[in-house]
């Protein structure tokens, strides 16, 4: 069964960073696009950026490009979201989680999260 | 960016009952829209994707259809565990938008 478990999740001052990791098991990672997708307290879900199978290729939503920076290592099985410049509205909680293969994009499998909180 | 626009926000049934909950694009997304069942606390769980196919394991009381930009997820016979946050997503643009999300109250 696929597994996802985030961490990297913390409370951090604005302007400050934070560097998120998900760690992936019961399926091979490398042969998956992967996706952060994030939700702020009692809102609905936003989707973040995703990247392909061998980390060549990022696609960010506007209101991070610039800051945020998805990658991988497909040898630890691990996902990341290097975060800067971070402000209130990026406060939430932070899920990865796997595109399914043959799902047209759809997200099949979930972590249940890490949460970020951004105050001074 | 694509706008998805569910609705209704929330609803309340009683267990038997047939719910339906919409999903409108701004413009076409073909069928590269997915549905999703949150319970409290827990991750996001996927129902339906390319808009009427039932993702493996899920429960057959759920489906979904489409018309034009117009998405619709039904739960034919509402049961207890069904209550939680329905959210849609569109995957034919980026970034990936979804709704607000429709909770559902039984």
């Amino acid at each position: 069964e696929a597994q996802l478990v985030e961490s990297g999740g913390a409370l951090v001052q604005p302007g400050g960073s934070l560097r998120l990791s998900c760690v992936v098991s019961g399926f091979t990672f490398k042969s998956y696009w992967m996706t952060w997708v994030r939700q702020a307290p009692g809102k609905g879900l936003e989707w973040v950026a995703h990247i392909d199978r061998d980390g060549g290729r990022q696609t960010y939503v506007g209101s991070v490009k610039g800051r945020f920076t998805i990658s991988r290592d497909n040898a630890k099985n691990s996902l990341y979201l290097q975060m800067n410049g971070l402000t209130v509205d990026d406060a939430g909680i932070y899920f990865c989680a796997r595109v399914g293969n043959g799902t047209y994009w759809g997200i099949d499998h979930w972590g249940r999260g890490t949460p970020v909180s951004v105050s001074s | 960016d694509v706008q998805m626009t569910q609705s209704p926000s929330s609803l309340s049934a009683s267990v038997g009952d047939r719910v339906t909950v919409t999903c409108r694009a701004s413009q076409s997304v073909y069928n590269y829209l997915h549905w999703y069942q949150q319970k409290p606390g827990e991750a996001p769980k996927l129902l339906i994707y390319a808009a009427s196919n039932l993702q493996s394991g899920v429960p057959s009381r759920f489906s979904g259809s489409a018309s034009g930009t117009t998405f619709t997820l039904t739960i034919a016979g509402l049961q207890p565990e069904d209550g939680g946050l329905y959210h849609c997503q569109q995957t034919l643009h980026f970034p990936h938008s979804f709704g607000q999300g429709t909770k559902v109250e039984i």
